[in-house]
């Protein structure tokens, strides 16, 4: 069956380290969508691509990057975490078209701690 | 700008008893609208969208809601609820932002605890 998977599902990393979070989608989707949750504040968006090489900043990009180099990993990278990243993040992703109406299919998450 | 807003963090209902999660919403245009679900541990899972049309959507577990759009609600509603129904429901708005994306926007989550 076709699914997305996030790696690592739990990550443990120190103020200042560079940290990449894996998203794998079988379902050829050219849309996928890095989310993270916070108590208080639901899913923010951080960054999201609408196809290979395509990426776009969303609601809290500042610390966060992204490449899209295939249809089916969109990888996020902290540049240098802060414990302000500390957070649960999600991947999803939805099918091209229409894009209004198009629903989006959520990652197990992954729970990121930096101390 | 757009938003949804969850006006109740937790709810409460006695199983077989109906249960309502409120969402109220906020955005220029037509509203396209959707509701999550997030069990413990695990992704958000989607249960229903309106998208046009009646007013009443069915999805996913017997959950239903309704689009009322003088009021800028949309309502998650379940008939007789189940202890399994337990978990935290997010409701969420698409719009077209000002560069041409068309994002989701999440309220802050309600939590539905199902007593026995």
């Amino acid at each position: 069956d076709a699914e997305i998977t996030q790696s690592p599902r739990h990550k443990i990393t120190e103020t200042g380290r560079q940290v990449t979070l894996a998203c794998h989608q079988t379902w050829n989707h050219n849309n996928m969508f890095w989310y993270r949750q916070d108590l208080g504040h639901g899913l923010r968006l951080i960054h999201y691509s609408y196809g290979v090489q395509d990426t776009n900043k969303g609601e809290v990009s500042d610390g966060y990057s992204v490449s899209r180099s295939n249809t089916e990993d969109l990888p996020l990278t902290l540049e240098s975490a802060a414990s302000s990243q500390t957070s649960v993040y999600f991947c999803a992703s939805s099918e091209g078209l229409p894009p209004l109406t198009n629903t989006q299919y959520f990652g197990p998450g992954t729970r990121l701690t930096v101390l | 700008a757009q938003s949804v807003a969850q006006p109740e963090d937790q709810v409460n209902v006695a199983e077989g008893n109906p249960l309502t999660v409120k969402c109220t919403y906020s955005v220029s245009g037509n509203p396209y609208l959707f509701w999550y679900v997030q069990y413990p541990n695990r992704g958000l899972q989607f249960l229903l969208k309106y998208i046009t049309g009646d007013n009443l959507v069915k999805g996913s577990y017997g959950f239903e809601a309704e689009f009322n759009k003088s009021q800028t609600s949309f309502h998650l509603k379940k008939p007789s609820a189940l202890v399994s129904d337990s978990a935290l429901y997010f409701c969420a708005v698409r719009v077209y932002d000002q560069t041409g994306a068309n994002n989701l926007f999440f309220g802050t989550g309600t939590r539905l605890t199902v007593i026995p």
